[in-house]
């Protein structure tokens, strides 16, 4: 069991471009989760999502953020037109249904720095 | 609004006792958290209380919960090394679809 699988670890995009970040969760986990680390800050929730819903996306920025976690193949965070303050290392997290929060297994993230 | 608040550093000597405290403000969460996260890795789940719980221990670990004053800590005995890292406290939303995170603790080991 190989547990959450993020790739890539690190990403460097030019202001303007477009980030996808994936997510392959845990086998037999069908809830992810998506969360932001800014430096020197604590983790923010982004967007919930179980295969084809999502679930809640009230820590979604209202622009240029999306998800996906489709019935086949990893959830996909991706950011088009990257800022410099997009720059941060994202995380995703995977449950089983039924465990809710206390289930969650991270991964070790991608660290995206936009240049 | 729902906030959880830590203090940023702590440093003991190996051996000694660390304690992290940590306060949160949604007084619904069922359960409080504790992660550790070591440089360049995910977080990794230590230890979770649930609400109606004063107290859980885990080996090396203690929780304790006061929720009058929506306080909790964590203490870690014989503090070693490779417990260096940064500890998170977290509480549920209200929605319970995510968790809230604080700012995080570095703890800091010597020898």
């Amino acid at each position: 069991n190989a547990g959450v699988m993020q790739n890539p670890r690190h990403l460097v995009r030019r202001r303007g471009q477009e980030a996808r970040l994936r997510c392959s969760p845990m086998k037999g986990h069908s809830h992810v989760y998506w969360y932001r680390q800014l430096p020197e800050e604590g983790l923010k929730f982004m967007v919930y999502l179980q295969k084809e819903n999502i679930i809640d996306e009230s820590g979604m920025p209202k622009e240029r953020f999306s998800a996906e976690f489709p019935k086949e193949g990893p959830s996909i965070l991706r950011i088009q037109q990257v800022v410099r303050g997009d720059s941060a290392a994202y995380f995703c997290a995977s449950s089983q249904p039924g465990q809710g929060n206390y289930g969650y297994t991270f991964g070790s993230g991608t660290r995206l720095t936009v240049v | 609004g729902e906030d959880v608040e830590q203090s940023l550093f702590l440093s003991v000597r190996e051996g000694d006792s660390s304690v992290i405290n940590c306060t949160y403000t949604d007084s619904s969460s069922t359960y409080l958290y504790w992660y550790k996260q070591e440089p360049g890795a995910g977080l990794q789940l230590l230890t979770y209380i649930f609400s109606n719980m004063d107290m859980k221990q885990d080996q090396r670990l203690t929780v304790l919960l006061n929720k009058k004053d929506k306080h909790l800590s964590l203490r870690i005995a014989d503090t070693q090394t490779g417990d260096s890292a940064i500890y998170f406290c977290a509480e549920e939303n209200q929605a319970g679809t995510a968790l809230i995170f604080g700012k995080g603790t570095t703890l800091s080991v010597s020898s």
